[in-house]
């Protein structure tokens, strides 16, 4: 079945440090793809999306580009603050006879502490 | 616009007792969902409703039963709590289950514990 593999974390990264958290997925077709974030103490919220291959999703300085060919969809970040600590989900709706619908399938989070 | 409302935010129960986990949501939105999060585990789906009228087993629902109320209510029930339920638990409402409406809104979530 389809299945999203994410980095374990935690991840521990200094202020203004480079980020990537990584995501691969196992799927037919052409599912969609997201990242939601938990801020301590909160549900999720969606961070960004992408919906076909080679999309490429962006908010709040966070990138993922939907690759198709290495079915990974990483999330990036040039420069963390220590705003951004949290727990990153990668996600897919699987694709399904007249498009991608159904259930978000989650991984099991990456856990980010950004220090000042 | 309070978004996806849950009650209570804490709850502790002993084994055998009752309980149910109330979610609203004032979007508008057809696809309700509860969720459960666990260390280790990432989220998994309990329930859903696609829509009004209808509900559907997710990945892990023994235990609990679900009750869509109406467009706006979705309740999680747990019959006989064990203590493999102490969990976190979310509800979470879409405009719809495609793509294009699948972003998923989250509540606070409920803290339970069974002792």
């Amino acid at each position: 079945g389809d299945s999203v593999t994410q980095m374990e974390g935690p991840v521990t990264l200094s202020e203004e440090a480079f980020l990537t958290i990584n995501c691969t997925y196992t799927a037919t077709g052409y599912p969609s793809l997201f990242w939601y974030v938990q801020y301590p103490g909160e549900g999720l919220q969606l961070l960004l999306k992408a919906t076909k291959a080679d999309d490429k999703g962006s908010n709040k300085g966070f990138e993922a580009t939907y690759r198709k060919e290495t079915t990974s969809f990483h999330l990036e970040k040039g420069s963390v603050q220590v705003s951004d600590s949290a727990v990153y989900f990668c996600a897919l709706l699987p694709m399904n006879y007249g498009g991608s619908q159904g259930n978000l399938i989650f991984g099991k989070g990456t856990k980010l502490s950004v220090k000042p | 616009n309070a978004g996806v409302t849950q009650t209570p935010k804490f709850q502790v129960l002993k084994t055998g007792q009752s309980m149910t986990l109330q979610c609203a949501q004032d979007m508008n939105h057809n696809s309700m969902y509860w969720y459960r999060q666990d260390p280790g585990m990432g989220l998994r789906l309990i329930y859903y409703s696609a829509s009004e009228g209808t509900t559907d087993k997710g990945e892990v629902p023994n235990g609990y039963n679900v009750s869509r109320l109406n467009k706006r209510e979705f309740s999680l029930r747990l019959e006989s709590a064990a203590p493999s339920q102490t969990s976190v638990y979310f509800c979470a409402s879409s405009e719809a289950r495609t793509s294009k409406g699948n972003e998923q809104f989250f509540g606070p979530g409920t803290r339970l514990t069974v002792l």
